[in-house]
Protein backbone atom coordinates (compact mmCIF):
# COMPACT_ATOMS: atom_id res chain seq x y z
CA UNK A 1 0.00 0.00 0.00
CA UNK A 2 1.54 3.68 -1.09
CA UNK A 3 1.56 6.00 2.06
CA UNK A 4 -0.41 8.51 -0.12
CA UNK A 5 -2.47 7.97 -2.42
CA UNK A 6 -4.59 10.59 -4.59
CA UNK A 7 -6.42 8.10 -7.38
CA UNK A 8 -8.78 10.74 -9.12
CA UNK A 9 -7.40 11.42 -12.46
CA UNK A 10 -7.51 14.86 -14.33
CA UNK A 11 -10.70 17.03 -13.15
CA UNK A 12 -12.33 19.77 -15.03
CA UNK A 13 -14.40 21.96 -13.06
CA UNK A 14 -16.18 25.06 -15.01
CA UNK A 15 -15.36 28.14 -13.90
CA UNK A 16 -17.32 29.26 -10.38
CA UNK A 17 -17.78 25.45 -9.09
CA UNK A 18 -16.18 23.68 -7.12
CA UNK A 19 -13.18 21.33 -7.24
CA UNK A 20 -12.97 18.35 -4.78
CA UNK A 21 -10.07 16.82 -4.17
CA UNK A 22 -9.03 13.52 -2.46
CA UNK A 23 -6.15 11.78 -0.75
CA UNK A 24 -6.25 8.76 1.90
CA UNK A 25 -2.74 7.82 3.74
CA UNK A 26 -1.69 4.63 4.90
CA UNK A 27 0.13 5.52 8.21
CA UNK A 28 -2.24 5.74 11.17
CA UNK A 29 0.57 7.51 13.76
CA UNK A 30 0.56 10.89 10.81
CA UNK A 31 -0.43 13.87 12.24
CA UNK A 32 0.11 16.35 10.09
CA UNK A 33 -1.04 17.14 6.44
CA UNK A 34 -1.01 19.27 3.69
CA UNK A 35 -1.95 20.57 0.43
CA UNK A 36 0.72 21.76 -2.22
CA UNK A 37 -0.32 23.87 -5.85
CA UNK A 38 2.11 23.06 -8.96
CA UNK A 39 1.64 24.97 -11.53
CA UNK A 40 3.42 23.71 -15.02
CA UNK A 41 7.11 23.76 -14.71
CA UNK A 42 7.09 25.13 -11.46
CA UNK A 43 7.74 24.51 -7.65
CA UNK A 44 5.03 23.13 -5.37
CA UNK A 45 3.47 25.84 -3.43
CA UNK A 46 2.02 25.44 0.21
CA UNK A 47 -1.58 26.55 0.30
CA UNK A 48 -3.05 24.61 3.38
CA UNK A 49 -1.84 22.62 6.46
CA UNK A 50 -4.11 20.80 8.71
CA UNK A 51 -3.39 19.35 12.04
CA UNK A 52 -6.65 18.43 13.44
CA UNK A 53 -9.98 16.11 12.59
CA UNK A 54 -12.62 18.39 11.11
CA UNK A 55 -12.08 22.01 8.82
CA UNK A 56 -10.22 24.36 7.96
CA UNK A 57 -11.01 27.12 5.85
CA UNK A 58 -8.51 29.68 4.20
CA UNK A 59 -9.75 32.10 1.71
CA UNK A 60 -11.47 29.84 -0.98
CA UNK A 61 -9.56 26.34 0.16
CA UNK A 62 -11.00 24.14 2.53
CA UNK A 63 -8.83 21.22 3.96
CA UNK A 64 -11.19 18.07 5.48
CA UNK A 65 -9.43 16.14 7.74
CA UNK A 66 -11.12 12.69 8.99
CA UNK A 67 -8.42 10.35 10.99
CA UNK A 68 -10.26 7.48 11.68
CA UNK A 69 -10.60 7.05 8.11
CA UNK A 70 -6.93 8.25 7.30
CA UNK A 71 -8.82 10.84 4.37
CA UNK A 72 -7.63 14.48 3.93
CA UNK A 73 -9.61 16.13 0.95
CA UNK A 74 -9.43 19.86 -0.40
CA UNK A 75 -12.11 21.85 -1.65
CA UNK A 76 -11.43 24.72 -3.90
CA UNK A 77 -15.06 27.11 -3.37
CA UNK A 78 -15.58 29.37 -6.97
CA UNK A 79 -12.97 28.04 -8.81
CA UNK A 80 -10.96 29.99 -11.06
CA UNK A 81 -8.47 29.69 -14.09
CA UNK A 82 -5.89 30.78 -11.97
CA UNK A 83 -6.66 27.01 -10.03
CA UNK A 84 -5.71 25.00 -13.13
CA UNK A 85 -2.94 23.50 -11.46
CA UNK A 86 -1.53 20.28 -10.06
CA UNK A 87 -2.61 19.90 -6.24
CA UNK A 88 0.08 17.48 -4.32
CA UNK A 89 -1.21 16.03 -0.57
CA UNK A 90 1.50 15.45 1.22
CA UNK A 91 1.75 13.63 4.61
CA UNK A 92 4.41 13.46 7.39
CA UNK A 93 6.44 10.04 7.93
CA UNK A 94 8.76 9.01 10.58
CA UNK A 95 10.65 11.41 12.48
CA UNK A 96 13.07 14.56 10.89
CA UNK A 97 10.21 16.05 9.28
CA UNK A 98 9.82 13.84 6.56
CA UNK A 99 6.54 14.37 3.99
CA UNK A 100 5.43 11.51 1.70
CA UNK A 101 3.63 12.93 -1.62
CA UNK A 102 1.11 11.81 -3.55
CA UNK A 103 1.34 11.87 -7.44
CA UNK A 104 -1.11 14.93 -7.50
CA UNK A 105 -4.76 15.53 -8.95
CA UNK A 106 -4.25 17.80 -12.15
CA UNK A 107 -7.36 20.68 -12.23
CA UNK A 108 -8.31 22.50 -15.04
CA UNK A 109 -10.79 25.20 -14.46
CA UNK A 110 -13.26 25.95 -17.63
CA UNK A 111 -14.05 29.58 -18.46
CA UNK B 1 12.15 36.37 5.64
CA UNK B 2 12.94 33.03 4.26
CA UNK B 3 14.59 32.80 1.23
CA UNK B 4 15.59 29.78 -0.77
CA UNK B 5 17.72 29.64 -4.02
CA UNK B 6 19.34 26.98 -6.39
CA UNK B 7 21.09 27.11 -8.97
CA UNK B 8 21.66 26.79 -12.20
CA UNK B 9 17.94 26.67 -12.85
CA UNK B 10 18.21 24.43 -16.54
CA UNK B 11 20.94 22.13 -17.08
CA UNK B 12 21.48 20.41 -20.33
CA UNK B 13 24.14 17.50 -19.12
CA UNK B 14 25.79 14.61 -21.61
CA UNK B 15 25.86 10.77 -19.97
CA UNK B 16 28.96 10.07 -17.87
CA UNK B 17 29.58 14.26 -16.76
CA UNK B 18 29.54 15.03 -13.38
CA UNK B 19 26.79 17.04 -11.44
CA UNK B 20 26.62 19.69 -8.77
CA UNK B 21 23.18 21.38 -7.96
CA UNK B 22 23.25 24.08 -4.92
CA UNK B 23 20.51 24.92 -2.53
CA UNK B 24 21.00 28.34 -0.22
CA UNK B 25 18.25 29.27 2.57
CA UNK B 26 18.27 32.59 3.77
CA UNK B 27 16.57 34.37 6.83
CA UNK B 28 16.23 31.06 9.16
CA UNK B 29 18.93 28.96 10.68
CA UNK B 30 19.46 25.78 11.10
CA UNK B 31 16.92 23.79 8.96
CA UNK B 32 16.57 20.38 7.99
CA UNK B 33 16.98 20.44 3.75
CA UNK B 34 15.72 18.06 1.81
CA UNK B 35 16.72 17.33 -2.01
CA UNK B 36 13.65 15.82 -4.16
CA UNK B 37 13.71 14.89 -7.32
CA UNK B 38 10.52 14.77 -9.66
CA UNK B 39 10.69 12.93 -12.94
CA UNK B 40 8.07 13.53 -15.89
CA UNK B 41 4.73 12.20 -15.04
CA UNK B 42 5.69 11.04 -11.44
CA UNK B 43 5.16 12.00 -8.30
CA UNK B 44 7.85 13.66 -5.85
CA UNK B 45 10.90 11.34 -4.67
CA UNK B 46 12.89 12.40 -1.98
CA UNK B 47 16.93 12.19 -2.27
CA UNK B 48 18.08 13.16 0.86
CA UNK B 49 17.70 15.22 3.52
CA UNK B 50 19.69 16.66 6.38
CA UNK B 51 19.19 17.92 10.20
CA UNK B 52 22.62 20.01 10.00
CA UNK B 53 26.05 20.19 8.82
CA UNK B 54 27.60 17.13 8.10
CA UNK B 55 24.47 14.95 8.77
CA UNK B 56 22.92 13.65 5.52
CA UNK B 57 20.34 10.22 5.11
CA UNK B 58 20.22 9.21 1.60
CA UNK B 59 16.98 7.86 0.95
CA UNK B 60 16.92 5.97 -2.43
CA UNK B 61 20.17 4.55 -3.06
CA UNK B 62 21.51 5.58 -6.44
CA UNK B 63 24.77 7.22 -8.35
CA UNK B 64 23.66 10.33 -6.22
CA UNK B 65 25.18 12.09 -3.33
CA UNK B 66 24.30 15.25 -1.17
CA UNK B 67 26.27 17.19 1.57
CA UNK B 68 25.77 19.78 3.77
CA UNK B 69 29.20 21.91 4.26
CA UNK B 70 27.33 25.07 6.19
CA UNK B 71 24.33 25.49 8.16
CA UNK B 72 22.54 27.00 5.05
CA UNK B 73 23.71 25.25 2.00
CA UNK B 74 22.58 21.97 0.57
CA UNK B 75 24.49 20.39 -2.54
CA UNK B 76 23.51 17.60 -4.83
CA UNK B 77 26.12 15.95 -6.56
CA UNK B 78 26.85 13.03 -8.66
CA UNK B 79 30.14 11.83 -10.40
CA UNK B 80 28.88 10.56 -13.70
CA UNK B 81 24.95 11.19 -14.42
CA UNK B 82 22.95 8.34 -16.16
CA UNK B 83 19.75 9.13 -18.63
CA UNK B 84 17.68 8.57 -16.07
CA UNK B 85 18.87 10.96 -13.70
CA UNK B 86 16.79 13.29 -15.87
CA UNK B 87 14.27 15.01 -14.01
CA UNK B 88 12.98 18.05 -11.97
CA UNK B 89 15.23 18.79 -8.78
CA UNK B 90 13.98 20.42 -5.92
CA UNK B 91 15.62 21.77 -2.37
CA UNK B 92 12.92 22.33 0.37
CA UNK B 93 13.12 23.68 3.92
CA UNK B 94 11.44 23.10 7.63
CA UNK B 95 11.76 25.84 9.90
CA UNK B 96 10.01 26.35 13.35
CA UNK B 97 6.77 24.60 12.25
CA UNK B 98 7.60 21.10 12.16
CA UNK B 99 6.89 19.62 8.85
CA UNK B 100 5.77 22.28 6.83
CA UNK B 101 8.19 21.89 3.83
CA UNK B 102 8.90 24.96 1.59
CA UNK B 103 10.20 24.41 -1.76
CA UNK B 104 13.43 26.41 -3.76
CA UNK B 105 12.19 27.01 -7.35
CA UNK B 106 13.76 23.97 -8.89
CA UNK B 107 16.56 22.51 -11.24
CA UNK B 108 15.46 20.90 -14.36
CA UNK B 109 17.99 18.69 -15.65
CA UNK B 110 18.51 16.68 -19.00
CA UNK B 111 21.13 14.02 -19.20
CA UNK B 112 21.33 13.74 -23.10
Amino acid sequence: QKEVEQNSGPLSVPEGAIASLNCTYSDRGSQSFFWYRQYSGKSPELIMSIYSNGDKEDGRFTAQLNKASQYVSLLIRDSQPSDSATYLCAVNIGGNNRLAFGKGNQVVVIP
Amino acid sequence: SQTIHQWPATLVQPVGSPLSLECTVEGTSNPNLYWYRQAAGRGLQLLFYSVGIGQISSEVPQNLSASRPQDRQFILSSKKLLLSDSGFYLCAWTGVLPYEQYFGPGTRLTVT
